[in-house]
């Protein structure tokens, strides 16, 4: 059974610091890797993708990859009220483009 | 640029009574389709994929069915709700190793 975990949360940080989402998952042969946001009610919404080990940066966020650790995190700088929602980690796995998710992590961030 | 359209956004169905909820993508070809439903409070988990017209892939076994009449269209039925059918059911759009994105979703509530 192919697993995604994530701390469920919530995670509380106050505005402008920094907000770290982990995510792990079981499947060494992996290859891609995903960062939805999803506001209570709505859809999820791209935020990331990374397939190299390494940071990737856009903008405020950052995506960290460990395959050797089969660990992926984000990492919001300078948060904003307006990010609080629930960040979905997802992993691809097998040949069509097949997605498992974990259940995701709640972050509020409070003036 | 690509939307992908899901209706209805709400539904209150009966036990026992059927259900046909749609999905339509616009701006690509021969998209990958996928359906998930999201419990309260829950990940998302995926029920149907396809990869082409006619071509319908079951992830979990359970009394939903998938049809892909045509190329954008995708829809996911049941002749017989159940309460354990309620939640958020999403339609998701992709291409091989890319990411997916979500439409809006329908809402089910089965009382």
């Amino acid at each position: 059974q192919k697993e995604v975990e994530q701390n469920s949360g919530p995670l509380s940080v106050p505005e402008g610091a920094i907000a770290s989402l982990n995510c792990t998952y079981s499947d060494r042969g992996s290859q891609s890797f995903f960062w939805y946001r999803q506001y209570s009610g709505k859809s999820p919404e791209l935020i990331m993708f990374i397939y190299s080990n390494g940071d990737k940066e856009d903008g405020r966020f950052t995506a960290q990859l460990n395959k050797a650790s089969q660990y992926v995190s984000l990492l919001i700088r300078d948060s904003q009220p307006s990010d609080s929602a629930t960040y979905l980690c997802a992993v691809e796995l097998g040949g069509y483009n097949k997605l498992i998710f974990g259940a995701g992590t709640r972050l509020a961030v409070h003036p | 640029s690509q939307t992908i359209h899901q209706w209805p956004a709400t539904l209150v169905q009966p036990v026992g009574s059927p259900l046909s909820l749609e999905c339509t993508v616009e701006g690509t070809s021969n998209p990958n389709l996928y359906w998930y439903r999201q419990a309260a409070g829950r990940g998302l988990q995926l029920l149907f994929y396809s990869v082409g017209i006619g071509q319908i892939s079951s992830e979990v076994p359970q009394n939903l069915s998938a049809s892909r009449p045509q190329d954008r269209q995708f829809i996911l039925s049941s002749k017989k709700l159940l309460l354990s059918d309620s939640g958020f059911y999403l339609c998701a759009w992709g291409r091989l190793q890319e990411t997916q994105y979500f439409g809006p979703g329908t809402r089910l509530l089965v009382l």
